[in-house]
């Protein structure tokens, strides 16, 4: 158990709609970060928050948002949705969002868009 | 374009056999980490190298960083069932604070 907690586990949704997929880090780490992983396109960087603050931001889509909260839990928004937005979306934390902090994932929230 | 490509990228060996993955880029990395995911969970770290040479052990799995810190390679003695999962590099630099994925290489250890 990495500490990480994702909810929820699956996500159905049909094309238009928007979602919001929820994490709390590992007791103790104030940095979080969002992936998205799908088959083509591996675990794609998405956006890094530390203590509230964004640090850094990856491919991640004018549609999507994402926030980090006092109590430091993470909140990922994905509207508009399309068919190519069905994947995994993991969050991972660390301790101080550092290169040589390690990452501590969750399991994962599957995102199915119909 | 990733930065970090890995090969092989699907693996299928028998019990008992040896193997080794890489993990290869043009760029520097500050540091480099190791993940093994299994199916329906997140990636778990199961190393991290900084130092250009430097050469880890975790019982049967051997990591080692490149002398440039550019590239990196896992080495599994004797693989185990077990050991089946997507194993995955992750580079990170001290200029920013996100970590490039590889790849990936899917194992399968046939008992």
């Amino acid at each position: 158990d990495s500490g990480v907690t994702q909810t929820p586990k699956h996500l159905i949704t049909a094309t238009g709609q928007r979602v919001t997929l929820r994490c709390s880090p590992r007791s103790g780490d104030l940095s979080v970060y969002w992936y998205q992983q799908s088959l083509d396109q591996g675990l794609q960087f998405l956006i890094q928050y530390y203590n509230g603050e964004e640090r850094a931001k990856g491919n991640i889509l004018e549609r999507f948002s994402a926030q980090q909260f006092p109590d430091l839990h993470s909140e990922l928004n994905l509207s508009s949705l399309e068919l190519g937005d069905s994947a995994l979306y993991f969050c991972a934390s660390s301790v101080n969002g550092r290169y040589n902090s390690p990452l501590h994932f969750g399991n994962g929230t599957r995102l199915t868009v119909t | 374009t990733q930065l970090l490509e890995q090969s092989p990228q699907f693996l299928s060996i028998q019990e008992g056999e040896n193997l080794t993955v890489y993990c290869n880029s043009s760029s520097v990395f500050s540091s480099l980490q190791w993940y093994r995911q299994e199916p329906g969970e997140g990636p778990v770290l199961l190393v991290t190298v900084v130092t250009g040479g430097e050469v880890k052990k975790l019982k049967r799995l051997t990591f080692q960083f490149g002398d440039a810190r550019k590239d990196s390679s896992l080495h599994i003695t004797a693989a185990q069932p077990g050991d089946t999962g997507l194993y995955l590099c992750a580079g990170a630099k001290n200029t920013g604070n996100q970590f490039y994925f590889g790849t990936g290489t899917s194992l399968t250890v046939i008992p």
